[in-house]
């Protein structure tokens, strides 16, 4: 079956870059997402990369797919302490019925000292 | 929009009592996902339903957990008899459209006891 691995705590500081990597073994996957999770909330969709893209930039958020190497990255610029969170990597895949399902990883704890 | 609403929030509960947990999802989203996230397992489907209808329900745990959706805009989760191990955060979600771009609920903390 699918399955999604990220490693699962990440520490930076104030002002440098994070990156989050995810690795996933579906090649059949459409998409791939970022959520991210507050504490106490639910999660919420950062981004997201259609698979045959290779980057995508949005704003501080730059997103890295090598499809070959089942890879994704995010890469988040000059990381403030509002961007402490529980990132999940998850990629969707046609589950029949014209929807889709999302596999998601466990999620990388990012902490961000000031 | 208000969201998907879940609730309840928090639920404290004695081992073998019933537990519904119940979610709103946002009008007009015709697919609709319960996760349990654990810190051992994370997130993990347990049913999705597509315009009403349970699709995919591999993911709960055994026979004790059921879940139905009436109609459009509403759902239940049911644990009978409940037990210390589902003690988890359960989330409810909703999308629509083949992006499969998932809206989350704040979730319901359930504590056994």
């Amino acid at each position: 079956g699918e399955d999604v691995e990220q490693s699962l705590f990440l520490s930076v500081r104030e002002g440098d870059s994070s990156v989050i990597n995810c690795t996933y073994t579906d090649s059949s996957s459409t998409y791939l997402y970022w959520y991210k999770q507050e504490p106490g909330a639910g999660l919420q969709l950062l981004t997201y990369i259609f698979s045959n893209m290779d980057m995508k930039q949005d704003q501080r958020l730059t997103v890295l797919l090598n499809k070959k190497d089942k890879h994704l990255s995010l890469r988040i610029a000059d990381t403030q302490t509002g961007d402490s969170a529980i990132y999940f990597c998850a990629e969707s895949s046609p589950s029949g019925a014209g929807s889709y399902q999302l596999t998601f990883g466990k999620g990388t704890k990012l902490s961000v000292i000031p | 929009d208000a969201g998907v609403i879940q609730s309840p929030r928090h639920e404290v509960t004695e081992m073998g009592q019933e537990v519904t947990l119940r979610c709103k999802p946002i009008s007009g989203h015709n697919s609709l996902f319960w996760y349990r996230q654990t810190m051992m397992r994370g997130l993990e489907l347990l049913i999705y339903f597509n315009n009403n209808v349970p699709i995919d329900d591999s993911g709960m745990p055994e026979d004790r957990f059921s879940a139905k959706m009436p109609n459009a805009s509403f759902s239940t989760l049911k644990i009978q008899p409940s037990e210390p191990r589902d003690s988890a955060v359960y989330f409810c979600a909703s999308s629509f459209g083949v992006l499969g771009e998932l809206f989350f609920g704040e979730g319901s903390r359930l504590t056994v006891l």
